[in-house]
């Protein structure tokens, strides 16, 4: 099946610094990129869509000059979360979607742990 | 508001025995419809699909059931093995659009 890698897995950084998050589809191009987040023993909630050339598109209450999103390509997208503090230490999921063989789905990345001191 | 609802947050089954893990929607504009599974610490694994063409599809062990009269689709795991312990996600998406809607997912704990 199709292959999504984030970079890094695991990152603890200091509150205020920034913290950059690659993801890329390994095998296909990616048409859209998402960016979700799960808190412990919750959903996946959706922060973002991003769609490869264009500004994402943040969902209601996601600070889009906090969590900035670049698609720079059809198979990169990266996930900057600025200034960051401890309540955003989270785990952070990214998927793209694209036709792998006949299925059009969504396929995830293994996921960034983010640890803010 | 939750377009995709599972409403057992979980589920215990013996090994061997069949798991129904079941994910009501509410959009009418959904067409097409996922189950993901995850574990720990990991990003979901794509389990299988169903359009809504369908009623019903089959991978080996796992069968999805689609009822749309209902705005109801079911996984069914048989036999359920110790390693299917995970937290399934059912997801669904409209035919115009992006985005894919995930349910509040179901921890799925299989007894040896």
């Amino acid at each position: 099946g199709a292959v999504v890698s984030q970079h890094p897995s695991r990152v603890i950084c200091k509150s205020g610094t920034s913290v950059k998050i690659e993801c890329r589809s390994l095998d296909f191009q990616a048409t859209t990129m998402f960016w979700y987040r799960q808190f412990p023993k919750q959903s996946l909630m959706l922060m973002a869509t991003s769609n490869e050339g264009s500004k994402a598109t943040y969902e209601q209450g996601v600070e889009k000059d906090k969590f900035l999103i670049n698609h720079a390509s059809l198979t990169l997208s990266t996930l900057t979360v600025t200034s960051a503090h401890p309540e955003d230490s989270s785990f952070y999921i990214c998927s793209a979607r694209g036709a792998a063989g006949a299925t059009d789905t969504q396929y995830f990345g293994p996921g960034t742990r983010l640890t803010v001191l | 508001d939750q377009q995709v609802k599972q409403n057992s947050p979980s589920l215990s089954v013996q090994e061997g025995r069949i798991s129904i893990l079941n994910c009501d929607y509410t959009n009418s504009m959904f067409d097409y419809f996922l189950w993901y599974k995850k574990y720990p610490a990991e990003g979901p694994t794509f389990l299988i699909s169903i359009s809504s063409i369908k009623d019903k599809n089959e991978d080996g062990r796992f069968t999805v059931f689609l009822n749309k009269s209902a705005k109801h689709l079911s996984l069914h795991i048989v036999p359920s093995q110790p390693g299917d312990s995970a937290v399934y996600f059912c997801a669904a998406t409209p035919n115009t659009g992006n985005q894919f809607y995930f349910g509040t997912g179901t921890s799925l704990t299989v007894i040896p």
